[in-house]
């Protein structure tokens, strides 16, 4: 079975501070791909990145990082320095390989005060 | 393109009633899949189709009916509403369901059961 664990169920930082998403996920699966969506407030779900298994290369684009660890189960998403449009739920999701069924996390609500 | 559509964008219904809810992608997708998704359990995957005239189930099936006569249409059925399938719903398509850099969601439609 397929699970991803959000543990964070909201987080609430003050502009400019940098904050974690957690996400642990679980597989039996060798190859698998792990992803990241943002759903702002008005509601859409929004792609941010994909990682498959085999890739553990750390990821950087912009304000935004993700750190793949196999050997905690974890893909973990950093914003650094943050900013009020970065408000959202952010959900992570786990796709096995050779299967068609994506596993989404219960998402993390991320509130940005200005 | 459109992407991919959604119809109605809000629907209430009476326990019993039946309806069908709409998605439609213009991008010649072969996958599509409908969630749902409920506060605090983040999208729960329904079905999912890998091309017309091929539907499987998700996670949370009972209640609902899916086929895929074309490409472009992914119907969701509900003969017999419950208040328990009170939710939003989302449809999504890709053309593979790995390639989720190219993953569409649809705007969703919030469903109210009464």
């Amino acid at each position: 079975a397929q699970k991803v664990t959000q543990a964070q169920t909201e987080i609430s930082v003050v502009e400019k501070e940098d904050v974690t998403l957690d996400c642990v996920y679980e597989t039996r699966d060798t190859t698998y791909y792990l992803f990241w969506y943002k759903q702002p407030p008005s509601g859409e779900l929004v792609f941010l990145i994909r990682r498959n298994s085999f890739d553990e290369q750390n990821e950087i684009s912009g304000r935004y990082s993700w750190n793949f660890q196999k050997s905690t189960s974890s893909f973990n998403f950093t914003i650094t320095a943050s900013q009020v449009v970065d408000s959202a739920v952010y959900f992570c999701a786990l796709l096995p390989g050779g299967y068609q069924k994506v596993t989404f996390g219960t998402g993390t609500k991320l509130q940005v005060i200005p | 393109n459109a992407g991919v559509t959604q119809t109605p964008k809000f629907q209430v219904l009476k326990t019993g009633q039946s309806m069908t809810l709409q998605c439609a992608q213009d991008m010649n997708h072969e996958y599509m899949s409908w969630y749902r998704q409920d506060p605090g359990m983040g999208l729960r995957l329904i079905h999912y189709s890998v091309g017309a005239g091929i539907t499987d189930q998700g996670e949370v099936p009972n209640g609902y009916n899916v086929s895929r006569s074309t490409t472009e249409d992914f119907p969701l059925r509900l003969l017999s509403a419950a208040p328990s399938q009170t939710s939003v719903y989302f449809c999504a398509s890709s053309y593979d369901p790995l390639e989720t850099d190219t993953q569409y969601f649809g705007p969703g439609t919030r469903l109210t059961v009464l």
